[in-house]
């Protein structure tokens, strides 16, 4: 079985400071892992994902996340935020064979101004 | 090229009642599926079809419904409608091995 813990459900941050959101993983077997954004009232939307390949993954609006599999994680990072980056932000693992995502419980991001 | 379309944007039942919820892709994509989201509960998956003609449980498959008669429409049908099935609905699906895309979902309330 695989399984997806975020650790922070909330994260509150100044505007122009760096974020990271954690996200650690659960499977028995290779893993794709993926974070999508959600902004409010919206569906979801891929942010980054990784498949295989270079451990650092770059995303789109700034953001990147880094594979580590010693420590079964997969944080999400960007160096300064922007007011615009306001959204829940969700991890999802899937595995080789497994045609199910399943997701975390998703960390919401605050900007302070 | 539309993408993922689900129609209603909003529904109100009372309980009991049934309804279908509706998700069309134009993407030509084999994998579809659907989820509930609930407040600190992330997405779980509901159901899913790998295609036509083929469906299978997820995670939180009791109380609904789904068939898959076309590549293009997938879908969900609540029986007889609960205050517990109050959430919001996705619906998804997947080309290759990685990326879903998601539908702008269905926000549903049961009283």
């Amino acid at each position: 079985a695989q399984s997806v813990t975020q650790l922070d459900s909330q994260v509150p941050v100044f505007e122009e400071a760096p974020v990271e959101l954690r996200c650690n993983y659960s499977s028995s077997v290779s893993v794709y892992l993926f974070w999508y954004v959600q902004y409010p009232n919206q569906g979801l939307q891929l942010l980054l994902k990784y498949l295989s390949g270079s451990t650092l993954v770059k995303g789109i609006n700034g953001f990147e996340a880094e594979f580590n599999k010693s420590q079964t994680s997969f944080h999400l990072r960007k160096p300064s935020v922007h007011i615009s980056d306001t959204a829940e932000y969700f991890c999802a693992v899937s595995s080789f064979g497994n045609e199910k995502l399943t997701f975390g419980t998703g960390t919401r991001l605050t900007i302070i101004p | 090229n539309a993408g993922v379309t689900q129609t209603p944007k909003f529904q109100v039942l009372k309980t009991g009642q049934s309804m279908t919820l509706q998700c069309a892709q134009d993407m030509n994509h084999e994998y579809m599926s659907w989820y509930r989201q609930d407040p600190g509960m992330g997405l779980r998956l509901i159901h899913y079809s790998v295609g036509a003609g083929i469906t299978d449980q997820g995670e939180v498959p009791n109380g609904y419904n789904v068939s898959r008669s076309t590549t293009e429409d997938f879908p969900l049908r609540l029986l007889s409608a609960a205050p517990s099935q109050t959430s919001v609905y996705f619906c998804a699906t997947r080309g290759g091995t990685d990326t879903q895309y998601f539908g702008p979902g269905t926000r549903l309330t049961v009283l």
